[in-house]
Protein backbone atom coordinates (compact mmCIF):
# COMPACT_ATOMS: atom_id res chain seq x y z
CA UNK A 1 0.00 0.00 0.00
CA UNK A 2 0.86 3.91 0.18
CA UNK A 3 3.42 4.94 2.52
CA UNK A 4 5.76 7.34 3.38
CA UNK A 5 9.31 7.60 5.07
CA UNK A 6 10.70 10.44 6.55
CA UNK A 7 13.41 10.90 8.54
CA UNK A 8 13.52 10.91 12.04
CA UNK A 9 14.01 13.32 14.39
CA UNK A 10 14.30 15.06 16.72
CA UNK A 11 16.60 17.90 14.62
CA UNK A 12 17.97 20.80 16.70
CA UNK A 13 19.79 23.62 14.80
CA UNK A 14 20.62 26.92 15.58
CA UNK A 15 18.58 29.70 14.49
CA UNK A 16 19.65 30.99 10.82
CA UNK A 17 20.80 27.44 9.82
CA UNK A 18 19.63 25.52 6.24
CA UNK A 19 17.19 23.25 7.34
CA UNK A 20 16.35 19.96 5.54
CA UNK A 21 14.01 17.25 6.26
CA UNK A 22 13.74 14.03 3.73
CA UNK A 23 10.60 12.43 3.12
CA UNK A 24 10.17 9.64 0.64
CA UNK A 25 7.15 7.64 -0.70
CA UNK A 26 5.27 4.47 -2.13
CA UNK A 27 2.41 4.99 -4.14
CA UNK A 28 0.92 3.42 -6.72
CA UNK A 29 -0.42 6.04 -9.24
CA UNK A 30 0.60 9.26 -9.06
CA UNK A 31 -0.06 10.65 -5.95
CA UNK A 32 -0.20 14.54 -4.36
CA UNK A 33 2.02 15.04 -1.85
CA UNK A 34 2.20 17.60 1.34
CA UNK A 35 3.77 18.77 4.41
CA UNK A 36 1.56 19.56 7.20
CA UNK A 37 3.22 21.06 10.13
CA UNK A 38 2.02 21.37 14.05
CA UNK A 39 2.64 24.38 15.69
CA UNK A 40 3.14 23.31 20.12
CA UNK A 41 -0.37 23.19 21.31
CA UNK A 42 -2.03 23.75 17.95
CA UNK A 43 -3.52 21.78 15.34
CA UNK A 44 -2.10 19.97 12.37
CA UNK A 45 -1.91 22.53 9.33
CA UNK A 46 -0.70 22.41 5.52
CA UNK A 47 2.23 24.38 4.77
CA UNK A 48 2.78 23.22 1.66
CA UNK A 49 1.73 20.79 -1.30
CA UNK A 50 2.71 19.70 -4.99
CA UNK A 51 0.40 17.76 -7.25
CA UNK A 52 2.49 16.60 -10.32
CA UNK A 53 6.06 15.90 -10.90
CA UNK A 54 8.63 18.44 -10.66
CA UNK A 55 6.05 20.90 -9.45
CA UNK A 56 7.25 23.24 -6.32
CA UNK A 57 5.59 23.48 -3.53
CA UNK A 58 6.36 26.72 -1.24
CA UNK A 59 5.07 28.66 1.57
CA UNK A 60 6.48 30.57 4.56
CA UNK A 61 10.15 30.22 3.03
CA UNK A 62 9.63 26.72 2.91
CA UNK A 63 9.86 24.85 -0.31
CA UNK A 64 10.00 21.25 -1.52
CA UNK A 65 9.77 19.79 -4.86
CA UNK A 66 8.28 16.65 -5.93
CA UNK A 67 10.54 14.26 -7.55
CA UNK A 68 8.99 11.29 -9.52
CA UNK A 69 12.67 9.85 -10.56
CA UNK A 70 13.78 9.80 -6.54
CA UNK A 71 10.27 9.36 -5.08
CA UNK A 72 11.20 12.12 -2.90
CA UNK A 73 9.59 15.49 -1.51
CA UNK A 74 11.88 16.76 0.66
CA UNK A 75 11.59 20.33 2.99
CA UNK A 76 13.83 22.67 2.93
CA UNK A 77 14.64 26.16 4.29
CA UNK A 78 17.79 28.39 4.10
CA UNK A 79 17.19 30.20 7.20
CA UNK A 80 15.33 28.54 10.05
CA UNK A 81 13.93 30.84 12.93
CA UNK A 82 13.16 30.20 16.65
CA UNK A 83 9.26 30.23 15.17
CA UNK A 84 9.80 27.73 13.22
CA UNK A 85 10.07 24.82 15.63
CA UNK A 86 7.27 22.40 15.32
CA UNK A 87 6.27 19.16 14.15
CA UNK A 88 6.53 18.32 10.41
CA UNK A 89 4.23 15.98 8.34
CA UNK A 90 5.45 14.47 5.08
CA UNK A 91 1.85 13.10 3.18
CA UNK A 92 0.56 11.90 0.23
CA UNK A 93 -2.49 11.84 -1.13
CA UNK A 94 -3.71 9.40 -4.21
CA UNK A 95 -6.96 9.96 -4.62
CA UNK A 96 -8.67 6.00 -3.84
CA UNK A 97 -7.30 6.69 -0.57
CA UNK A 98 -7.52 8.73 2.57
CA UNK A 99 -4.31 11.06 3.64
CA UNK A 100 -1.37 8.86 4.47
CA UNK A 101 1.02 10.62 6.84
CA UNK A 102 4.76 9.89 7.71
CA UNK A 103 5.75 9.61 11.13
CA UNK A 104 6.85 12.84 11.40
CA UNK A 105 9.89 14.84 12.46
CA UNK A 106 10.45 17.30 15.09
CA UNK A 107 12.29 20.68 14.77
CA UNK A 108 13.98 22.83 17.81
CA UNK A 109 15.80 25.68 16.59
CA UNK A 110 17.48 27.47 19.42
CA UNK A 111 18.30 31.10 19.34
CA UNK B 1 -14.07 31.51 9.58
CA UNK B 2 -14.30 29.18 12.56
CA UNK B 3 -11.89 26.41 12.04
CA UNK B 4 -12.93 22.98 13.21
CA UNK B 5 -13.80 22.60 16.75
CA UNK B 6 -13.05 19.77 19.00
CA UNK B 7 -14.01 18.44 22.91
CA UNK B 8 -12.74 17.82 25.74
CA UNK B 9 -9.00 19.12 24.71
CA UNK B 10 -7.75 16.54 27.67
CA UNK B 11 -9.39 13.13 29.17
CA UNK B 12 -7.93 10.42 31.32
CA UNK B 13 -9.78 7.56 32.03
CA UNK B 14 -9.61 3.94 33.69
CA UNK B 15 -9.07 0.90 30.97
CA UNK B 16 -12.70 -0.40 30.64
CA UNK B 17 -14.13 3.11 31.24
CA UNK B 18 -16.17 4.83 28.16
CA UNK B 19 -15.50 7.72 26.67
CA UNK B 20 -16.77 10.54 23.84
CA UNK B 21 -14.89 12.68 21.86
CA UNK B 22 -17.35 15.82 20.06
CA UNK B 23 -16.16 17.39 16.38
CA UNK B 24 -18.00 20.49 15.04
CA UNK B 25 -16.25 20.88 11.34
CA UNK B 26 -15.90 23.65 9.16
CA UNK B 27 -19.07 25.29 8.22
CA UNK B 28 -20.08 23.81 4.49
CA UNK B 29 -17.18 21.12 4.70
CA UNK B 30 -19.00 17.81 3.46
CA UNK B 31 -16.53 15.35 4.36
CA UNK B 32 -15.37 14.30 8.17
CA UNK B 33 -12.21 12.72 9.23
CA UNK B 34 -11.26 11.38 12.13
CA UNK B 35 -7.80 10.48 13.03
CA UNK B 36 -5.40 8.58 15.94
CA UNK B 37 -2.12 9.96 16.71
CA UNK B 38 -0.33 7.76 19.19
CA UNK B 39 2.90 9.28 20.11
CA UNK B 40 6.02 9.45 18.27
CA UNK B 41 3.63 8.28 14.72
CA UNK B 42 1.89 10.37 12.27
CA UNK B 43 -2.51 10.10 12.18
CA UNK B 44 -3.84 7.24 11.12
CA UNK B 45 -7.17 7.61 9.39
CA UNK B 46 -10.44 5.34 11.66
CA UNK B 47 -13.44 6.60 9.81
CA UNK B 48 -14.29 9.08 6.92
CA UNK B 49 -18.10 9.72 6.55
CA UNK B 50 -19.07 12.27 3.48
CA UNK B 51 -22.54 13.82 5.24
CA UNK B 52 -24.24 11.85 7.56
CA UNK B 53 -22.91 8.54 5.30
CA UNK B 54 -19.55 6.41 5.97
CA UNK B 55 -16.68 6.33 3.20
CA UNK B 56 -14.30 4.26 4.64
CA UNK B 57 -14.20 2.52 8.52
CA UNK B 58 -11.64 -0.17 7.61
CA UNK B 59 -9.70 0.59 10.22
CA UNK B 60 -11.35 1.42 12.93
CA UNK B 61 -11.44 -0.98 15.97
CA UNK B 62 -15.15 -1.93 15.76
CA UNK B 63 -15.55 -4.18 18.77
CA UNK B 64 -14.90 -0.80 20.79
CA UNK B 65 -14.96 1.99 18.74
CA UNK B 66 -17.85 3.60 16.99
CA UNK B 67 -18.35 7.05 15.22
CA UNK B 68 -21.78 8.85 13.85
CA UNK B 69 -22.46 12.27 12.08
CA UNK B 70 -26.52 12.05 12.46
CA UNK B 71 -27.31 15.14 11.01
CA UNK B 72 -24.05 15.46 8.38
CA UNK B 73 -22.52 18.37 10.66
CA UNK B 74 -20.91 17.48 14.21
CA UNK B 75 -19.74 13.75 14.92
CA UNK B 76 -18.97 12.35 18.04
CA UNK B 77 -16.61 9.36 18.50
CA UNK B 78 -16.81 6.75 21.11
CA UNK B 79 -14.54 4.22 22.51
CA UNK B 80 -15.92 1.75 25.04
CA UNK B 81 -14.43 0.09 26.91
CA UNK B 82 -11.07 1.79 26.46
CA UNK B 83 -7.30 0.07 26.41
CA UNK B 84 -4.25 1.26 27.45
CA UNK B 85 -3.41 1.03 24.14
CA UNK B 86 -5.96 3.69 22.72
CA UNK B 87 -3.86 6.62 24.28
CA UNK B 88 -3.17 9.04 21.81
CA UNK B 89 -4.37 11.90 20.62
CA UNK B 90 -8.13 12.14 18.34
CA UNK B 91 -8.00 14.33 15.89
CA UNK B 92 -11.01 15.61 13.67
CA UNK B 93 -10.10 17.14 9.92
CA UNK B 94 -12.77 18.55 7.48
CA UNK B 95 -13.06 18.95 3.34
CA UNK B 96 -15.20 20.86 1.21
CA UNK B 97 -15.43 17.59 -0.46
CA UNK B 98 -14.28 13.59 -0.74
CA UNK B 99 -12.94 14.20 -3.61
CA UNK B 100 -10.66 16.86 -2.84
CA UNK B 101 -6.86 17.58 -3.20
CA UNK B 102 -5.85 15.40 0.31
CA UNK B 103 -5.84 19.41 1.79
CA UNK B 104 -8.00 19.26 5.31
CA UNK B 105 -8.42 21.67 7.82
CA UNK B 106 -7.88 20.01 11.36
CA UNK B 107 -8.69 20.68 14.79
CA UNK B 108 -6.33 20.46 17.75
CA UNK B 109 -7.64 17.39 18.55
CA UNK B 110 -8.46 15.69 22.08
CA UNK B 111 -5.74 14.05 23.97
CA UNK B 112 -6.87 10.40 25.94
CA UNK B 113 -4.72 8.81 28.91
CA UNK B 114 -5.99 5.92 29.71
CA UNK B 115 -4.36 4.62 33.27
Amino acid sequence: GDSVTQMEGPVTLSEEAFLTINCTYTATGYPSLFWYVQYPGEGLQLLLKATKADDKGSNKGFEATYRKETTSFHLEKGSVQVSDSAVYFCALFSGNTPLVFGKGTRLSVIA
Amino acid sequence: EAGVAQSPRYKIIEKRQSVAFWCNPISGHATLYWYQQILGQGPKLLIQFQNNGVVDDSQLPKDRFSAERLKGVDSTLKIQPAKLEDSAVYLCASSFWQGNTGELFFGEGSRLTVL
